[in-house]
């Protein structure tokens, strides 16, 4: 909702451009990697993970790189459109529910 | 499919009121979970079953009850609520278990409560 995308780092993009949203994890021992679309108002949306024994996958109109060695996490979506307007969110897990870690989010405003 | 359903979608409670979020998914799935999401912060768990008839505890469950006694029902409860429990509430599900392998978790439309 509104009040969770406040205080939120945000990226501004103009429609048609690519995307960048980074993220942080802190645990080297996490295996598995999300990232998730949180539209206002609304609940989590899966968008596409990756294994921590590849660097790169590719869905449609995204691309998430994984970075072990600095423990980093990117998202890249293409041809930014408007309805790409949302938070945009890690999970790093590590092994069971109680070893999952969520990030804070990135706010990314598509310009039209 | 509905996916997964919560009610209410706001509610506002005093101090020491107590109350149930209702969390419902119709996609046959073992694993649910609630989770909070407070601004700032990540979402943090609160609690999660792996089946009906188990729960356990998640990062915050203090001042929360869950049960399972189906497996498409997963209701949480609010013992007698604080303003520090003023948060959104989701629910999720998932074909899964999220452990070192691939899963997919579908989260509801959340409960935005405000506690005064």
């Amino acid at each position: 909702g509104e009040s969770v995308g406040l205080h939120l780092p945000t990226l501004s993009v103009q429609e048609g451009d690519n995307s960048i949203i980074n993220c942080a994890y802190s645990n080297s021992a996490s295996d598995y990697f999300i990232w998730y679309k949180q539209e206002s108002g609304k609940g989590p949306q899966f968008i596409i993970d990756i294994r921590s024994n590849m660097d790169k996958r590719q869905g449609q109109r995204v691309t998430v790189l994984l970075n072990k060695t600095v423990k980093h996490l990117s998202l890249q979506i293409a041809a930014t459109q408007p309805g790409d307007s949302a938070v945009y969110f890690c999970a790093e897990n590590s092994g069971g529910y109680q070893k999952v870690t969520f990030g804070t989010g990135t706010k990314l405003q598509v310009i039209p | 499919n509905a996916g997964v359903t919560q009610t209410p979608k706001f509610q506002v409670l005093k101090t020491g009121q107590s109350m149930t979020l209702q969390c419902a998914q119709d996609m046959n799935h073992e694993y649910m979970s609630w989770y909070r999401q407070d601004p700032g912060m990540g979402l943090r768990l609160i609690h999660y079953s792996v089946g009906a008839g188990i729960t356990d505890q998640g990062e915050v469950p203090n001042g929360y009850n869950v049960s399972r006694s189906t497996t498409e029902d997963f209701p949480l409860r609010l013992l007698s609520a604080a303003p520090s429990q003023t948060s959104v509430y989701f629910c999720a599900s998932s074909p899964e278990y999220p452990g070192t392998g691939a899963y997919e978790q579908y989260f509801g439309p959340g409960t935005r409560l405000t506690v005064t």
